[in-house]
């Protein structure tokens, strides 16, 4: 099946520091992915779809200033988690459609103290 | 209340023990998926289903939607430790029958296998 990458796999910041987590298409192009986060325990909640060459697309209740997404290619996207806080500490997963099948990256597991 | 609602929330059973996992939803599904995730890592794509009546087979792995495509269910045939992890249905469920978009989520069943 097609490849999603993500990076970085793990990263723990301070307060109030602004961390960007990276999502790569490794063997097709994706004009199109999509950013999950995930609580221990829990299901997969969408946060936004990423578009490329255009404005992100975010679900109701998430903070746009909060999470700027950039879809500068066909080929990646970035999240970024602007002044993180402690409540941000989540494990989030990017994915792209490829052949009619969503893969998902191997997911970045942020801890902000 | 969620909109798949997968069950059990977590099954134990002993290996090679016989197992089902449902997903159910009051919307029709447009495209059903199911995943494997274990725990802090991502998700593998296992089946997708769209057709009502539709029943795919990998391995000891078989997945099936029903004829008014509400409800799924993921049987695997005598279960081995390699099978635990967490199992997910996603589904497009915003109609359309459109391909390449959202996913919605179940809560996602927690399966251990023991020895």
């Amino acid at each position: 099946g097609a490849v999603v990458s993500q990076h970085p796999s793990r990263v723990i910041c301070k307060s109030g520091t602004s961390v960007k987590i990276e999502c790569r298409s490794l063997d097709f192009q994706a004009t199109t992915m999509f950013w999950y986060r995930q609580f221990p325990k829990q299901s997969l909640m969408l946060m936004a779809t990423s578009n490329e060459g255009s404005k992100a697309t975010y679900e109701q209740g998430v903070e746009k200033d909060k999470f700027l997404i950039n879809h500068a290619s066909l080929t990646l996207s970035t999240l970024t988690v602007t002044s993180a806080h402690p409540e941000d500490s989540s494990f989030y997963i990017c994915s792209a459609w490829n052949q009619e099948t969503q893969y998902f990256g191997p997911g970045t597991r942020l801890l902000v103290l | 209340s969620q909109e798949l609602e997968q069950s059990p929330q977590s099954l134990i059973v002993q290996e090679g023990k016989n197992l089902t996992i449902n997903c159910t939803s009051s919307k029709t599904l447009y495209g059903l998926y199911w995943y494997k995730q274990k725990y802090g890592e991502g998700l593998i794509f296992l089946m997708m289903l769209q057709k009502g009546g539709e029943e795919k087979s990998h391995e000891k792995i078989t997945a099936k939607l029903d004829e008014k495509k509400q409800q799924s269910s993921l049987h695997i045939t005598a279960s081995q430790p390699s099978h635990a992890g967490i199992y997910l249905c996603g589904a497009d469920i915003f109609a359309g029958g459109t391909s390449y978009g959202k996913l919605t989520f179940g809560q996602g069943t927690i399966l251990t296998v023991h020895p």
